[in-house]
């Protein structure tokens, strides 16, 4: 059974520095990853889509990786500012009939001004 | 504007009683999906359905019941069953490999 963990699961940094949130997965037989935001009480918006076959993605200041083999991928967000601030949640789309994905438990960001 | 709607925002569930979690969505997806997110976790998959008038239990199906008459509809209904019902319930659609979408949710309290 596929597992996801995201590791930390807070992180505070001071605005304008450079950082990476990281995914791991536990079964590599995977079609695409996908990273998600989700602000307090309200839903996911999709960031970044990777499918299986592609090794990066970017998207504005965001930039995902999928390293398919070593079962990890990174979300690396340039230059942070204080509207960043949320939870970060990457979903892995496993083989087989139910196309469902499982998802981590997210990172808290919080970027102070 | 193509997307999800979730209504209501916010529901209050006495004891024993059922209630009814509405998504609609216009963006032409075959399959729509709901979640449950509880504190601090990610979100585990209740129900989906690839096609209309067909669907499949997830993860944490007891206590919950869908239906699908419509492309566009997929309610679901949180039963007396469900012993701990309290949670932010989140539907999604997608057609095939591509990007899945989700609504704003519902906050479910039990009085």
């Amino acid at each position: 059974k596929q597992e996801v963990t995201q590791i930390p699961a807070a992180l505070s940094v001071p605005e304008g520095e450079n950082l990476v949130l990281n995914c791991s997965f536990t079964d590599s037989a995977i079609y695409n990853l996908q990273w998600f935001r989700q602000d307090p009480g309200k839903g996911l918006t999709s960031l970044l889509l990777i499918q299986s076959s592609q090794r990066e993605q970017t998207s504005g200041r965001l930039n995902a990786s999928l390293d398919k083999s070593s079962g990890r991928s990174t979300l690396y967000i340039a230059a942070s500012q204080p509207g960043d601030s949320a939870t970060y949640l990457c979903a892995v789309d496993s083989s087989g009939s139910a196309r469902q994905l499982t998802f981590g438990s997210g990172t808290q960001l919080t970027v102070l001004p | 504007d193509g997307g999800i709607t979730q209504s209501p925002k916010y529901l209050f569930r006495k004891e024993g009683q059922n209630v009814t979690l509405s998504c609609e969505q216009n963006l032409n997806h075959d399959a729509m999906y709901w979640y449950r997110q509880d504190p601090g976790q990610g979100l585990r998959l209740i129900y989906y359905s690839q096609i209309v008038n067909d669907f499949q239990k997830g993860d944490i199906a007891e206590g919950y019941s869908v239906s699908r008459e419509k492309k566009e509809s997929f309610p679901l209904t949180v039963t007396s069953a469900q012993k701990n019902p309290t949670a932010f319930y989140l539907c999604a659609s997608r057609t095939g490999i591509d990007e899945q979408f989700f609504g704003p949710g519902t906050r479910l309290t039990v009085l």
